[in-house]
């Protein structure tokens, strides 16, 4: 059974940085495409990052271009976002997803989610 | 980048069918994926390719994709469909991203 288990969210302040976590199990976490998705407060979902099985390619939305970064370790199975500079408007629960297919496509396994709030 | 757009809600009565509709610039060249989330849980995938149906997923939840516009439908609608409902392409055009509609409200009547 897949697993996908994100941690390090909390709360934070406007310009701070925070490290997300998603510790992944029940499949070859070293062969899929993995990514993060948010989602605001009642709000939809907005996809914010994808990486590669290898590492070699990275993906980022506009919204989030040069002040996250995804990588990933795949001899612990493990799935990173480091966010910096972080905003009011950053304030999300981030999902951790894992796509079926060895290149991007969709996301058939999603974590629960950690929760994300920037505020003084 | 690539835009999907969907009606912010559908109402339908239990029994019948509903459609929920993703419009996008020649959508019909790319693959669709259709998401179900509940309150409070994370999304799961109903639809993908845009007809494939994963393991688990009820008959009644179907696909189509042509032209502007791609539908998910779901027929004999239960009450345990209420759900918001997400559109996702994988888009290929500039740096590459996935892209996900703003999300329809499925309400049960």
């Amino acid at each position: 059974e897949v697993q996908l288990l994100e941690s390090g969210g909390g709360l934070v302040q406007p310009g701070g940085s925070l490290r997300l976590s998603c510790e992944a199990s029940g499949f070859t976490f070293s062969s899929y495409v993995m990514s993060w998705v948010r989602q605001a407060p009642g709000k939809g979902l907005e996809w914010v990052s994808g990486i590669v099985s290898g590492g070699g390619a990275t993906y980022y939305a506009d919204s989030v271009k040069g002040r996250f970064t995804i990588s990933r370790d795949n001899s612990k199975n493990t799935l990173f976002l480091q966010m910096h500079n972080l905003r009011a408007e950053d304030t999300a629960i981030y999902f951790c997803a894992k796509s079926r297919d060895l290149v991007p496509s969709f996301f058939q396994d999603w974590g629960q989610g950690t929760l994300v709030t920037v505020s003084s | 980048s690539y835009v999907l757009t969907q009606p912010p809600s559908v109402s339908v009565a239990p029994g019948k069918t509903a459609w929920i509709s993703c419009g996008g610039s020649n959508i019909g060249t790319k693959s669709v994926h259709w998401y179900q989330q509940r309150p409070g849980q994370a999304p799961v995938l109903v639809i993908y390719y845009d007809t494939d149906r994963p393991s688990g997923i009820p008959e009644r939840f179907s696909g189509s994709n042509s032209g502007n516009t791609a539908n998910l439908t779901i027929s004999r609608v239960e009450a345990g469909d209420e759900a918001d409902y997400y559109c996702q392409v994988w888009d290929t055009s500039g740096d590459h991203s996935w892209v996900f509609g703003g999300g329809t409200k499925l309400t049960v009547l």
